[in-house]
């Protein structure tokens, strides 16, 4: 089973600045099979990124993946006011699929 | 619009059996993957499983094999998660999601609301 470990656990930034959160794979995430999601309180999760890189429909172009083989990166430019909420790294090229412990964002 | 729509809150007790649901619209039901996540309180998300409805391939994480059952309806655009004999450590939010390509290979959108399962004495 792939172990997914998210850096750091609480990130505290102020809206405008630039967040960098991390995904790290315990073996090597079949041809970038690596999603992002974001989960604000009392909500469902939302795909943000898929394919390491991509975006969702709809998701704001601040927001970009990147990485390959065991190291991961979810980048948010500019932070929105809407942005804090807890952000979770999965991977899906192989079984058992596997989440990340996730990264809380909070405004500092 | 692709939609989940789950089943509401239960609140239970231990020892009880249990079977919540998960129906899709607005996309061909039979054609695509969903899957099955838990959340504990103040917790992350565990991915449980996921199933094809076109003809009821299931597949499940170890953690959970033995413990739950997947199944889906197609004549009704419903999946199901079910327990046969809940235990306290079974409360929790669960989610239903759908896989986003038509591929056992994809990431999870869109998700059902959830349904908290509450297993209490």
């Amino acid at each position: 089973e792939i172990v997914l470990t998210q850096s750091p656990g609480t990130l505290s930034l102020s809206p405008g600045e630039r967040a960098t959160l991390s995904c790290r794979a315990s073996q090597s995430v079949s041809s970038s099979y690596l999603a992002w999601y974001q989960q604000k309180p009392g909500q469902a999760p939302r795909l943000l990124i898929y394919g390491a890189s991509s975006r969702a429909t709809g998701i704001p172009d601040r927001f970009s993946g990147s990485g390959s083989g065991t190291d991961f990166t979810l980048t948010i430019s500019r932070l929105e006011p809407e942005d804090f909420a807890v952000y979770y790294c999965q991977q899906y090229g192989s079984s058992p699929r596997s989440f990340g412990q996730g990264t809380r964002l909070e405004i500092k | 619009e692709v939609q989940l729509v789950q089943s509401g809150a239960e609140v239970k007790k231990p020892g009880e059996s249990l079977k919540i649901s998960c129906k899709g619209s607005g996309y061909s039901f039979t054609s695509y993957w969903i899957g099955w996540v838990r959340q504990m309180p103040g917790k992350g998300l565990e991915w449980m499983g996921i199933i094809y409805p076109g003809d009821s391939d299931t597949r499940y994480s170890p953690s959970f094999q033995g413990q739950v059952t997947i199944s889906a309806d197609k004549s009704i655009s419903t999946a199901y998660l079910q327990w046969s004999s809940l235990k306290a450590s079974d409360t929790a939010m669960y989610y239903c999601a759908r896989h986003a390509e038509p591929s056992s290979i994809a990431a999870l959108a869109p998700w059902g609301q959830g349904t908290l399962v509450t297993v209490s004495s």
